[in-house]
């Protein structure tokens, strides 16, 4: 079945750049998403891409796809403490239901 | 608008008990989801809705039931809470197609079991 594979944990300083990777499985994925989870409260898109695409930028997010070895990544670009948060990479199911199959999440800590 | 809101926001149960977790939007979405999140498992789909009055089983909907009575409205019953139910359940919806609509997220129900 589908699945989607993210590493736990990752530790930066301020300033500078995090990477975060994700690995999926269903190579018929139409869209994959990043969503950000601070303490306490719900998901919230921060970014997608679509699957014909290599690669998207926003600001200081910067997506990755390689989609030969079915493998995305987030770039954060001067890492504040403001991005230490969870984030989830999720794929969006090939069926015409939208649902979204996530990763485990990877929780982000900024240290200054 | 709310965008989606969650009720409540926590809640401790006996095993055994029963309850309702009711999940509203105010953006005429056709889609909508409940889903679990535990610790190092992110979030697994319970079940889902694509229109009023239609639901389907998620990734594990076993111990659950949902209803669609009104398109603004998804509920989630426990009829009879194990400690494994233990978890956050949140709430999405989203518009209907195949366009990258996202998922909006209300903020959580946390649920305990004893």
């Amino acid at each position: 079945g589908e699945d989607v594979e993210q590493s736990l944990f990752l530790s930066v300083r301020e300033g500078d750049s995090s990477v975060i990777n994700c690995t999926y499985t269903d190579s018929s994925s139409t869209y994959l998403y990043w969503y950000k989870q601070e303490p306490g409260a719900g998901l919230q898109l921060l970014t997608y891409i679509f699957s014909n695409m290599d690669m998207k930028q926003d600001q200081r997010l910067t997506v990755l796809l390689n989609k030969k070895d079915k493998h995305l990544s987030l770039r954060i670009a001067d890492t504040q403490t403001g991005d230490s948060a969870i984030y989830f990479c999720a794929e969006r199911d090939s069926g015409n239901t939208g649902k979204l199959i996530f990763g485990q999440g990877t929780t982000l800590q900024v240290k200054p | 608008n709310a965008g989606v809101t969650q009720t409540p926001k926590f809640r401790v149960l006996k095993t055994g008990q029963s309850m309702t977790l009711l999940c509203a939007q105010d953006m005429n979405h056709e889609y909508m989801y409940w889903y679990r999140q535990d610790p190092g498992m992110g979030l697994r789909l319970i079940h889902y809705s694509v229109g009023e009055g239609t639901t389907a089983k998620g990734e594990v909907p076993d111990g659950y039931n949902v209803s669609r009575l009104k398109k603004q409205n998804f509920l989630l019953g426990l009829e009879s809470a194990a400690p494994s139910q233990t978890s956050v359940y949140f709430c999405a919806s989203k518009l209907a197609g195949v366009s990258p609509y996202e998922q909006y997220f209300g903020p959580g129900t946390r649920l305990t079991v004893t």
